[in-house]
């Protein structure tokens, strides 16, 4: 099955600075990978998803890149602010009726300011 | 539009009790899904379904069972609860576009 690798756990950025995080998947034919953030004590939410015609994709201070190549995705996240605190979640799915979500570890931003 | 709710949002179970987590969607969404999140190991799907009537297993599905009589609510069960089961239950449901949507999660504590 599908197996997605997600680092760092931890990341410590100043406000206003730039956050990457990065999430690598082992199955050549998964092609939907969505973001989730999730805030302490709440549900997960979709904050951006990359299928995978398509090497980039960016909404606002959001941004997520896709290298099938090599089997890695990145959600890079500009000009942070203290609301970007939060865990945040990414995953990969195949296409197929059920289309599983298979989630990485999670990487939990702080944003300080 | 309630979304995806979960019925209850807190439980504490003996070992050895049973209990039912209810999930109901009011999107007429196809898809349903069932995942515990543990700390530090992200969300491992439990069981889904993709219509009425139909179920299938998951990543860690041991110790669960699930059922979908209706499209609307997705039903995932304890039979025999263990210590291990205590995690936080999230469910899911999606349309045929990908997005899946998560209802509230319930919060479940077996000792």
């Amino acid at each position: 099955g599908e197996n997605v690798e997600q680092h760092p756990s931890t990341l410590s950025v100043q406000e206003g600075d730039s956050a990457v995080i990065k999430c690598t998947y082992s199955d050549s034919a998964s092609n939907y990978f969505p973001w989730y953030k999730q805030e302490l004590g709440k549900r997960p939410q979709l904050i951006i998803d990359i299928r995978s015609n398509v090497g980039e994709k960016k909404d606002q201070r959001i941004a997520v890149t896709l290298n099938k190549t090599a089997k890695h995705f990145s959600l890079h996240i500009t000009e942070t602010q203290p609301e970007d605190s939060a865990v945040y979640f990414c995953a990969a799915s195949m296409t197929g009726s059920a289309r599983q979500l298979t989630f990485g570890s999670g990487t939990q931003l702080t944003v300080l300011p | 539009n309630a979304g995806v709710t979960q019925t209850p949002k807190f439980r504490v179970l003996k070992t050895g009790q049973s209990m039912t987590l209810l999930c109901a969607q009011d999107m007429n969404h196809e898809y349903m899904y069932w995942y515990r999140q543990d700390p530090g190991m992200g969300l491992r799907l439990i069981h889904y379904s993709v219509g009425e009537g139909t179920t299938a297993k998951g990543e860690v599905p041991d110790g669960y069972n699930v059922s979908r009589l209706k499209k609307q609510n997705f039903l995932l069960g304890l039979e025999s609860a263990a210590p291990s089961q205590t995690s936080v239950y999230f469910c899911a449901s999606r349309a045929e576009i990908n997005e899946q949507y998560f209802g509230p999660g319930t919060r479940l504590t077996v000792t």
